[in-house]
Order: structure tokens, then C-alpha cells, then sequence
């Protein structure tokens, strides 16, 4: 069964660091592309940012709000993706999910969530 | 930045048809990809590729897109759809996603 795993989430003062970890698992990791989409308490689902594939580039795209302050990284050894953050604000107070979608090689849809881990930014 | 826009809320009686629409400029040349979200869970795929359903999603459950717009269509809408929808879909470069602002469909 195809599952990840968030963890790291924790209570952090703005200007602050914080990595957060998904370990992937009943999948091939290193042909998915991998996101990151966070959900402040109450509000809609934000996308943060995504890692395509070695195989397709390894590119890495970032939404506007944590441009410059956010790294997505993966080790496909470890079949893990990272999301580092810096210099946090009390804006970035969210549950973050780990995300894959893709399609099959039967054209169904995959598609894994993890269970989230949340990051509350706050003095 | 780019942005798919959705109305914030669809209000139907269980039996009849719900549609859920998302607006964006890049819709006529990217698809659009639909979510289900439950209070508390992570969202669930209920339309990918604009119209293609995931195994497991119930038939009444169907996509369409024209244009800028794309069109979630729950057919004999039952309570346990209400739920929060989601839009999803891509800018015309290929490097921003977008998640639309969410529609609470209340069945009642």
C-alpha cells in the first residue's frame, strides 16, 4: 500500500527554522514527482511547492509566498523528500501535507496524501 | 501568480445534480483535477484530467471542461458528498500550481 509520512511539524518563533521530513513507502519514489501543500486552520489548500523527478529534470517549482524562503529537496536513497524552511512568519501556520499524483501505467490516477504534520509559528 | 477561481458555496437538495464550477486562463490547454476534502482528512482525487474518475470514485461523480472553465458535476447528490471541493490545476508554463479557494457543497 502507498503511504507517506510526515513528521517535524512543531511550534517555531517567527524568523525560524524548521525541516520537515515525508518518508514514502509501496511505491516507486524515485519516478514520482513529490509536493508540498500546506492548509492553515480553517482555510483552503495551498500548494507550496514540487521536486519532478531525477529521470524528468529534478525541477523544482515554488508558489510565490515562499519563494526564496523554502527549499524542497528529496534522497532517493532514503525515499524521503525534505521542505526546509526559513525565516518562518506567523503567515506559514499550517498543516502540511506530502503529496504524490501521477497517473499508472493503466492511465488510473495515483494519488497519496500523507496524514500531515503542523507547523504553528508563533512567539 | 496565477489563479483558478471557484464559488464559495453550492447548496442542493440530496437527489439533485450539483455542479461545481472552476474558472482559469490556462484551463482550455491544461487539465483540471478535482478534490473532495472532509472535515479533519486529507483530501481525496474524485476527477482527474479534466474527466477521467479514479477507481473507487462512485459513478455519479463526473468532469467536464470548456474553455476557461471546468465543471465538477455530482449526479443525485447524496449527504455524505457534503464535503469541501477543491480545483486544481497548473499555469500555462507548466511551473505554478494552483489549488482553487475551495466550494462547501451543502446537501440538504
Amino acid at each position: 500500500e502507498e503511504q507517506l509520512v510526515e513528521s517535524g511539524g512543531t511550534l517555531v518563533k517567527p524568523g525560524g527554522s524548521l525541516r520537515l521530513s515525508c518518508a514514502a513507502s509501496g511505491f516507486t519514489f524515485n519516478t514520482a514527482w513529490m509536493s508540498w501543500v500546506r492548509q492553515a486552520p480553517g482555510k483552503g489548500l495551498e500548494w507550496v511547492g514540487r521536486i519532478k523527478s531525477k529521470s524528468d529534470g529534478g525541477t523544482i517549482d515554488y508558489a510565490a509566498p515562499v519563494k526564496g524562503r523554502f527549499t524542497i529537496s528529496r534522497d532517493d536513497s532514503k525515499n524521503t523528500l525534505f521542505l526546509q524552511m526559513n525565516s518562518l512568519k506567523t503567515e506559514d501556520t499550517a498543516l502540511y501535507y506530502c503529496w504524490s499524483l501521477g497517473t499508472t501505467a493503466t492511465d488510473d490516477a495515483f494519488d497519496v496524501w500523507g496524514q500531515g504534520t503542523m507547523v504553528t509559528v508563533s512567539s | 501568480s496565477y489563479e483558478v477561481t471557484q464559488p464559495p458555496s453550492v447548496s442542493v437538495s440530496p437527489g439533485q445534480t450539483a455542479r461545481i464550477t472552476c474558472s482559469g486562463d490556462a484551463l482550455p490547454e491544461k487539465y483540471a483535477f478535482w478534490y473532495q476534502q472532509k472535515s479533519g482528512q486529507a483530501p481525496v482525487l474524485v476527477i482527474y484530467e479534466d474527466n477521467k474518475r479514479p477507481s473507487g470514485i462512485p459513478e455519479r461523480f463526473s468532469g467536464s471542461s470548456s474553455g476557461t472553465m471546468a465543471t465538477l458535476t455530482i449526479s443525485g447528490a447524496q449527504v455524505e458528498d457534503e464535503s469541501d471541493y477543491y480545483c486544481y490545476s497548473i499555469d500555462s508554463s507548466g511551473h505554478e500550481v494552483v489549488f482553487g479557494g475551495g466550494t462547501k457543497l451543502t446537501v440538504l
